[in-house]
């Protein structure tokens, strides 16, 4: 079935670093893909998105490209912020062959030190 | 954008009682919504599928009788657990899929503590 791997954390962090959390994916069919982050304590918001390939979904300063061709979305952030810490989910979800289900990895979690 | 509302927000019970939580579409239809828990520092695992108007359908492993879904009308879920054990202790989260598109939108979550 349809699955999604990120990398394991937590990934600490020093203020205006650069962020990359790795995330590919297997379906069966051509799904959409999700970044969503979870503030300590809150519900999940979906940070961005991307229905096709070589699609790029942006947000607050991360990036997000759909590569088909290494079935990756992986989760980029050229200068983070304290207030980026957080856990982010990669998921993936295809309305055509899963229904809405929303099929997540691991999560990651991040803590950015001042 | 859609908004999907869940009540409450945490939620504190005895073992042995039962305790309902809400999951609504406040501003559009969902004939369908998911019911989602996540044990402490772990991923979302999807419990069940909410069908308005029939049964919920299960994932594997997930005691339907533990675990009462109701999809009373078209803008409203309740996951009720029955029954509550400590181990029942989680966070749970409900969503509903937008209008012609694939993405989901996610309530708040329910934390519960059954001490």
């Amino acid at each position: 079935g349809d699955s999604v791997t990120q990398m394991e954390g937590p990934v600490t962090l020093s203020e205006e670093a650069c962020l990359t959390i790795n995330c590919t994916y297997t379906a069966t069919g051509y799904p959409s893909l999700f970044w969503y982050v979870q503030y300590p304590g809150e519900g999940l918001q979906l940070l961005l998105k991307a229905t096709k390939a070589d699609d790029k979904g942006s947000n607050k300063g991360f990036e997000a490209t759909y590569r088909k061709e290494t079935t990756s979305f992986h989760l980029e952030k050229g200068s983070v912020q304290v207030s980026d810490s957080a856990v982010y989910f990669c998921a993936l979800s295809d309305r055509r062959t899963g229904g809405f289900k929303t099929i997540f990895g691991a999560g990651t979690r991040l803590f950015v030190k001042a | 954008g859609a908004v999907v509302s869940q009540h409450p927000s945490r939620v504190i019970c005895k073992s042995g009682t039962s305790v309902k939580i809400e999951c609504r579409s406040l501003d559009f239809q969902a004939t369908t919504m998911f019911w989602y828990r996540q044990f402490p520092k772990q991923s979302l695992m999807l419990m069940a599928t909410s069908n308005e108007g029939s049964k919920a359908t299960y994932e594997q492993g997930v005691e339907k009788d533990k675990f009462l879904i109701n999809h009373a009308s078209l803008t409203l879920s309740t996951l009720t657990v029955t029954s509550a054990h400590p181990e029942d202790s989680s966070f749970y989260i409900c969503s509903a899929p937008g209008q012609g598109d694939t993405e989901a939108f996610f309530g708040q979550g329910t934390r519960l503590t059954v001490v």
